[in-house]
């Protein structure tokens, strides 16, 4: 069963605008991943935010994660049409190296 | 990052077949994962396939209807047997290098059973 919510479930923005996804999940986790999707293609993956990391960057993205609430969010600026994908968090629990996956957001950058 | 080629891309096959999809790494990797991805779906776990020994499945899954195979470190297959049409998914392979490391994917497997 899937171990998070995200919100959410789809996302509709102009080019320029930020976007703003989020995920909560329900158990302790070593670490959570964002990847993207493009048209159900594989997965790519985008920022890995350990359980003791509050937030990180990499270029146009910013992770956040709060452990005390069971959520992360995950924040595009300045949005191009390119960024038009599916969204979804993973979560790696204590329990194993097995992923699991959010329900997603679908995003769409209008241009 | 590891380099997965996953075939086929895609394929309709009939109702009571079975299909083996392949996962060929560029580089040897601890873990190897097959995941489920219904329509407008997220993903699902499958199993773990095990390098030399039996696949290790999440509920809901069984060996007889997705067996696995997992020969060495650098490819694994999955076989979706005797399909129905609520097979129609995409298959995805996915590889890591243990706990606390990013997953990598393959393309994945558009099947659709008719």
């Amino acid at each position: 069963s899937q171990q998070g919510e995200e919100d959410p479930q789809a996302l509709s923005i102009q080019e320029g605008e930020n976007a703003t996804m989020n995920c909560s999940y329900k158990t302790s986790i070593n670490n959570l991943q964002w990847y993207r999707q493009n048209s159900g293609r594989g997965l790519v993956h985008l920022i890995l935010i350990r359980s003791n990391e509050r937030e990180k960057h990499s270029g146009r993205l910013r992770v956040t994660l709060d452990t005390s609430k069971k959520s992360s969010s995950l924040l595009i600026t300045a949005s191009r049409a390119a960024d038009t994908a599916s969204y979804f968090c993973a979560t790696d629990a204590r329990r194993g190296n097995k992923l699991v996956f959010g329900a997603g957001t679908i995003l769409r950058v209008k241009s | 990052s590891a380099v997965i080629s996953q075939k086929p891309s895609r394929d309709i096959c009939q109702r009571g077949t079975s299909l083996t999809i392949q996962c060929q790494v560029d580089s040897q990797v601890t873990m190897m994962f097959w995941y489920r991805q219904q329509p407008g779906q997220s993903l699902t776990l499958i199993a773990t396939a095990n390098q030399g020994s039996e696949a290790t499945y999440e509920s809901g899954f069984v060996i007889d209807k997705f067996p696995i195979s997992r020969p060495n470190l650098t490819f694994s297959t999955l076989t979706v047997s005797n399909m129905s049409p609520e097979d129609s998914s995409i298959y995805l392979c996915s590889v890591s290098d243990g706990p606390g490391t990013e997953a990598f994917f393959g393309q994945g497997t558009r099947l659709t059973v008719v």
